[in-house]
């Protein structure tokens, strides 16, 4: 069956250092790869969006790589602030069925100041 | 930028009563919607796909006739909860796809969520 990983235990990290987080998947074979910023009690906000030929995407601080080989996405947030702190998600899409997105379990970050 | 607003955010309610959750989008037409439930500190687990004009499809597992889907508009679903019961208890939220300023067709824009807690 699918399987999105993320690692479930919290990255504590000092304020700007760069936080870099791991999207695993098996048993699929995604179009797309997307990245969600959620804060306690709201909903997911889209980062990035990262398709199947594309290896690195960027935006400001946040780069995020795909390898399709290794079914690998790495998040990394460079030059971290104490406002970074939030728990991100990958999310992976066919692009077929209606942008139908399956989530990972989210791994949560903390900035410390 | 793409908007989807959802109301309400929180609801409390006895063990039986049916609650209805609304999502709009605000200032774009989204045909298709969606609806995501997430318990406390785990991920977003897809219920349903709400098309506008057509039947809710179920993602398998969800009782259709626990979780009633409506999309009347192209800017309007709604999920009502039905006889709820304490398990029900979970954050329910909404998304749609599309939408100007948002970042491209494939990209989700969320409400905010709703907390249901059944006593």
């Amino acid at each position: 069956s699918q399987k999105i990983e993320q690692n479930s235990e919290a990255l504590n990290i000092q304020e700007g250092k760069t936080a870099t987080l791991t999207c695993n998947y098996t048993n699929y074979s995604p179009a797309y790869l997307q990245w969600y910023r959620q804060d306690p009690g709201r909903g997911p906000v889209f980062l990035l969006l990262i398709r199947e030929n594309e290896k690195e995407k960027r935006k400001e601080r946040l780069k995020v790589t795909f390898d399709t080989t290794l079914k690998q996405s790495l998040f990394h947030i460079t030059a971290s602030q104490p406002a970074d702190s939030a728990t991100y998600l990958c999310a992976l899409g066919s692009g077929a069925a209606g942008n139908k997105l399956t989530f990972g379990g989210g791994t949560r970050v903390l900035v410390k100041p | 930028g793409a908007v989807v607003s959802q109301h309400p955010s929180w609801v409390i309610c006895k063990s039986g009563t049916s609650v209805k959750i609304e999502c709009r989008s605000l200032d774009f037409q989204a045909t298709t919607m969606f609806w995501y439930r997430q318990f406390p500190k785990q991920s977003l687990m897809l219920m349903a796909t709400s098309n506008e004009g057509s039947k809710a499809t179920y993602e398998q597992g969800v009782e259709k006739d626990k979780f009633l889907i409506n999309h009347a508009s192209l800017t309007l679903s709604t999920l009502t909860v039905t006889s709820a019961h304490p398990e029900d208890s979970s954050f329910y939220i909404c998304s749609a796809s599309g939408g100007r300023g948002s970042s491209g067709a494939n990209v989700l824009t969320f409400g905010a969520g709703s907390r249901l807690t059944v006593l």
